[in-house]
């Protein structure tokens, strides 16, 4: 079965610094990824995904993230965080897990909190 | 364009009670999804519908759960009993097309605790 991890459990930054969320997976096959945002109190949100194509995708709001098939990653990157990137961040997986279906799979998020 | 709604918002209700959780996909959306979000397991997918068929409940975790779509617009998740490890958020989330390249949109969540 596939599995996702996102390596930090908790992020805190001051405004300005540099964000990396690391995110793994376990899936030898194709696979769709994705990352999602998830605001105080609010529903999740995608931030950006990747099918195929040039890795390094750009999402929303300055956010990017790479992904590195040989080294089964997909981290979320952005150059300048501010207070309101404030949020929980989930990385998600689709692949096919069989009987014509496939599968998202979540990580189980990394907290990002920026300081003014 | 109205997305996921689901309700209520929030549920508070004592163990042994019936729970009914309801979601409307977004209209012309033919998958929906149920998820749990608890701090222990993270997102959790608990089953899914395509053209209101479920096609995958193995994350349902017990049969005190249970889930329908009588139609395009509309599903429920129940809980029948509760019990107070039931307590989480669950999200209802809707996509185009269960095998495309087509991502989720999620509601807003219902959180539920059982005292």
């Amino acid at each position: 079965a596939q599995s996702v991890s996102q390596h930090n459990h908790h992020v805190i930054l001051s405004e300005a610094a540099s964000l990396e969320l690391g995110c793994n997976y376990s899936y030898g096959g194709t696979v769709n990824l994705f990352w999602y945002v998830q605001y105080p109190g609010q529903h999740l949100q995608l931030l950006l995904k990747y099918f195929s194509g040039d890795p390094l995708v750009k999402g929303i709001k300055g956010f990017e993230a790479e992904f590195i098939k040989s080294k089964f990653s997909f981290n979320l990157r952005k150059p300048s965080v501010q207070w309101s990137d404030t949020a929980e961040y989930f990385c998600a997986v689709r692949a096919y897990s069989g009987a014509g279906s496939y599968q998202l799979t979540f990580g189980k998020g990394t907290k990002l909190s920026v300081i003014p | 364009d109205a997305g996921v709604i689901q309700s209520p918002r929030h549920e508070v209700t004592e163990m042994g009670q019936e729970v009914t959780l309801r979601c409307k996909p977004i209209s012309g959306h033919n998958s929906l999804f149920w998820y749990r979000q608890t701090m222990m397991r993270g997102l959790e997918l608990l089953i899914y519908f395509n053209n209101n068929v479920p096609i995958d409940d193995s994350g349902m975790p017990e049969d005190r759960f249970s889930a329908k779509m009588p139609n395009a617009s509309f599903s429920t998740l129940k809980i029948q009993p509760s019990e107070p490890r039931d307590s989480a958020v669950y999200f209802c989330a809707s996509s185009l097309a269960r095998d495309s390249n087509q991502p989720q949109h999620f509601g807003d969540g219902t959180r539920l605790s059982i005292l």
